[in-house]
């Protein structure tokens, strides 16, 4: 069935330095694939996506890039924040089932200052 | 320029009780989305509807659990006869018919059995 899996489950890295997570889905007609910032007590919130006709997207500090082929897809943390501490969640879905995301399982990030 | 408002935050309920979890999609959406996160997981997809049509109840299992979205009013996930493994947070998601700009969250519910 579809999956996704997500790792590493907790990276820890030090204020101004950069956090990488990786995501791998099984279901190649996946062609959208965003990226959720879900803080204590609070919903996820998207914070950045990417769609299968693009390689890589960009938005400030923050970059996705998907490789197609391998069916891996990655989020790029520059010059990190102590904000940036919460818990991030990939995802993949297929257009032609209404919107369902299929979630990897967290990367809990710590910033230490 | 409300977001998905979800009520109650916090609810709880003795085993065999009813849940009945309420979500206002962002105005204008005509989507909505349900899931569940249990402690220390991701959020598993339970069911798609739109206005007075559920779209997809893959992710719902198949007893005591059931959804609906009004033509007028909230969406509703209701749990009858609640055990303990239904506690979880339980998330809302709205989007706009075409989708582009993906999907909006609420805070959750919050659901614990005792």
């Amino acid at each position: 069935g579809e999956n996704v899996e997500q790792h590493p489950s907790t990276l820890s890295v030090q204020e101004g330095d950069s956090a990488v997570i990786k995501c791998t889905y099984s279901d190649s007609a996946s062609n959208y694939f965003p990226w959720y910032k879900q803080e204590l007590g609070k919903g996820p919130q998207l914070i950045i996506d990417i769609r299968s006709n693009v390689g890589e997207k960009k938005d400030q500090r923050i970059a996705v890039t998907l490789n197609k082929t391998a069916k891996h897809f990655s989020l790029h943390i520059t010059e990190t924040q102590p904000e940036d501490s919460a818990v991030y969640f990939c995802a993949a879905s297929k257009g032609n089932q209404g919107g369902k995301l299929i979630f990897g399982q967290g990367t809990e990030l710590s910033v230490k200052p | 320029n409300a977001g998905v408002m979800q009520n109650p935050r916090h609810l709880v309920r003795r085993r065999g009780q009813e849940a009945r979890l309420r979500c206002s999609p962002v105005k204008g959406h005509s989507h909505v989305y349900w899931y569940r996160q249990l402690p220390e997981e991701g959020l598993k997809f339970m069911v798609y509807l739109q206005k007075e049509n559920i779209i997809d109840e893959s992710g719902m299992p198949k007893e005591r659990f059931s959804a609906e979205f009004p033509k007028e009013g909230p969406s509703i996930l209701r749990i009858q006869q609640v055990v303990r493994g239904d506690s979880a947070a339980y998330f809302c998601a709205s989007s706009p018919q075409d989708r582009r700009f993906g999907y909006t969250f609420g805070s959750g519910t919050r659901l614990t059995v005792v």
